[in-house]
């Protein structure tokens, strides 16, 4: 399975909103409503923002959404603040009989 | 409180063998996945393989299937990842993640990550 295309890199100044693209194929991102997405700050394990392409787990706060068009997934922040700063990776099952799962390359939020 | 416990650090030669672990604590143990995460240095994650402690139900990537072996043993909550003949390609983070049943819920808990160098 190739990995999910991300942009390498975004920015936005605080307040602002950006969005982070994720996209796949009909064999992965298209096919499973199955997304996830996790934050990644220097140093530290991932931390997951967005499950089932949309949801929040717990804790997470509001200013985080996902959403998925075709064989595209999307993260928005908004209202950025300075913690967002951090790598994004999304993730999808790539269902088979082997039952594979992909992440996105990630991308680098830097918040300007 | 829920938690993945990693083993610490190693550094290894080429060609040694090496088993990392990982340690639930705070749940049940056999209810969720256990998946391994690499992240090689200055790179992105790559899902390595998942196993499920109940039976040892293990599933690997197809990039990594032959290279690594998932265990998990259920009477101590820990899941393990091995190499039998390590590589200086191997060099890199691990990390381990709960994942539940359904995988809409994607990888809710992640150990803190174990280093690993193999270096001459």
């Amino acid at each position: 399975q190739s990995a999910l295309t991300q942009p390498a890199s975004v920015s936005g100044s605080p307040g602002q909103s950006i969005t982070i693209s994720c996209t796949g194929t009909s064999s992965d991102v298209g096919s499973y409503n199955l997304v996830s997405w996790y934050q990644q700050h220097p140093g530290k394990a991932p931390k997951l923002m967005i499950y089932e392409g949309s949801k929040r787990p717990s804790g997470v706060s509001n200013r985080f959404s996902g959403s998925k068009s075709g064989n595209t997934a999307s993260l928005t922040i908004s209202g950025l603040q300075a913690e967002d700063e951090a790598d994004y990776y999304c993730c999808s099952y790539a269902g088979n009989s082997t039952f594979d799962v992909v992440f996105g390359g990630g991308t680098k939020l830097t918040v300007l | 409180e829920v938690q993945l416990v990693q083993s610490g650090a190693e550094v290894k030669k080429p060609g040694e063998s090496l088993k990392i672990s990982c340690k639930g604590s705070g749940y049940s143990f056999t209810s969720y996945w256990i998946g391994w995460v690499r992240q090689m240095p200055g790179k992105g994650l790559e899902w390595m393989g998942i196993i499920y402690p109940a039976d040892s139900d293990t599933r690997y990537s197809p990039s990594f299937q032959g290279q690594v072996t998932i265990s998990a043993d259920k009477s101590i909550s820990t899941a393990s990842l091995q190499w039998s003949s390590l590589k200086a390609s191997d060099t890199a983070m691990y990390y381990c993640a709960r994942q539940p049943l359904d995988l809409a819920y994607g990888m809710d808990v992640w150990g803190q990550g174990t280093t690993v160098t193999v270096s001459s």
